[in-house]
């Protein structure tokens, strides 16, 4: 199954500002939209955002979603230690019938 | 609290089955679909496979469509995901989902080798 299309890596100053993208197309993220998870070394993924920019009790107001046509935007704000993780993007494919996941960016806090 | 909780990875030799499990608490399980997710070593997620409610649809990423089976018993809150012919390449921590990816379970680590 094809995948969505993130960058690798991220890295940014301590409280800068990070914004990673996901590509895909109008099979998935294009009308199903994106769910973001969060991952720390070690641990299982954790949800950031649903269908786009639906943000879970407890995820920090520094993290925001959006999406633009196929893509989808996830964006940290005043970056801090414990953000450094893997970010995936995500989302159902109606074509494939199948959920189909970015390769992940990692995000380096310097 | 919602949680999802697996069992049943191990060390398996290549060619050989496993079952896993994954028990569901906190939530309506017999009204949301579900989800098996793995993740190979340093790797990425992959969606393995995906169950609805009732077991009416049922869907299979390419890589392991004819080998692995998925079912669910909602009056027990289970999820299942039995694996055969495993190979190298299945080594990875598997991950239960709930419907959207919206909670995950712990993850049960599946190791192929002889």
């Amino acid at each position: 199954q094809a995948g969505l299309t993130q960058p690798p890596s991220v890295s940014k100053d301590l409280r800068q500002t990070a914004t990673l993208t996901c590509t895909g197309n109008s099979d998935n993220v294009g009308t199903q939209g994106a769910t973001w998870l969060q991952q720390h070394q070690g641990h299982p993924p954790k949800l950031l955002f649903y269908r786009n920019n639906n943000r879970p009790s407890g995820i920090s107001d520094r993290f925001s979603a959006s999406r633009s046509g196929n893509t989808a935007s996830l964006t940290i704000t005043g970056l801090q230690p414990e953000d450094e993780a893997d970010y995936y993007c995500s989302a159902w494919d109606s074509s494939l019938s199948a959920w189909v996941f970015g390769g992940g960016t990692k995000v380096t806090v310097l | 609290e919602v949680q999802l909780v697996e069992s049943g990875g191990g060390l398996v030799k290549p060619g050989g089955s496993l079952r896993l499990s994954c028990v569901a608490s906190g939530f309506t399980f017999s009204s949301s679909n579900m989800n098996w997710v793995r993740q190979a070593p340093g790797r990425g997620l992959e969606w393995v496979s995906s169950i609805s409610s009732s077991s009416a649809y049922i869907y299979y990423a390419d890589s392991v469509k004819g080998r692995f089976t998925v079912s669910r018993d909602n009056a027990k809150n289970s999820l299942f995901l039995q694996i055969n012919s495993l190979r190298a390449e299945d080594t990875a921590v598997y991950y239960c989902a709930r419907e959207g990816l919206i909670v995950w379970g712990q993850g049960s680590l599946v190791t192929v080798s002889s």
